[in-house]
């Protein structure tokens, strides 16, 4: 069964910092992946995602990931955190050719500090 | 704003009753999907729904159903409900059946008490 593991349950970092959150995931063959946000009390904002070609995917709001065929992970970034970015951010994978269902991590909660 | 509406966006209802949650695609969208968010087991698919048939199965109780409409409008049934059934029920939608973008709405906060 495919799984998504998110390391980092909380992550702080001072506004204007570097970010990098983390993702592996365990699948047969290489997913989709996604990045989803999520900030209090809100739905779930896709950041990005991947299907295939290029793997550094640029998002929205200054984000990018990177896939790593080889680490099976699919790292998220961003150069630099201002305050609006506090949030859970959730990794997902989705089989390709066989339904959208997306596998979610555990999400990280992000914190930012002034 | 995804384009995804779900309503009502709170609910507080009482264990054994029954609720349904309703879900109105982004235009143009022809899956459905839903999800649960609860604090013990994260996000979780539900179930999904392809031009009003289902097309696969998540972890869904058989005390949950679910349908869409001819208009492509999904509702979310959820009976005999029980304190766990507390949770974030997301719904969301995308333009085919595989290999799509998923939008997700705002969600609809359960309360069972």
């Amino acid at each position: 069964a495919q799984s998504v593991t998110q390391p980092d349950i909380h992550i702080t970092v001072s506004e204007g910092a570097s970010l990098e959150l983390r993702c592996n995931y365990s699948y047969g063959a290489t997913p989709y992946l996604f990045w989803y946000v999520q900030s209090p009390g809100q739905g779930l904002q896709l950041l990005l995602k991947y299907f295939s070609g290029d793997t550094l995917v640029q998002g929205i709001k200054g984000f990018e990931a990177e896939f790593k065929r080889s680490q099976s992970s699919f790292n998220l970034r961003k150069p630099s955190v201002h305050w609006s970015d506090a949030a859970e951010y959730f990794c997902a994978v989705s089989p390709l050719n066989a339904g959208n269902m997306l596998t979610f991590g555990g999400g990280t909660r992000l914190m930012v500090k002034p | 704003d995804s384009g995804v509406t779900q309503t009502p966006k709170h609910l507080i209802t009482a264990t054994g009753q029954r609720v349904t949650l309703r879900c109105s695609p982004r235009s143009g969208d022809l899956s459905v999907y839903w999800y649960q968010q609860s604090l013990d087991q994260g996000l979780q698919f539900l179930i999904q729904y392809y031009n009003g048939e289902e097309r696969a199965k998540g972890n869904i109780l058989e005390r949950f159903s679910a349908q869409q409409f001819p208009d492509l409008h999904s509702e979310l049934n959820l009976s005999s409900l029980e304190l766990g059934d507390s949770a974030l029920y997301f719904c969301a939608s995308s333009v085919a059946r595989s290999g799509n973008t998923i939008y997700f709405g705002e969600g609809s906060w359960l309360t069972v008490v």
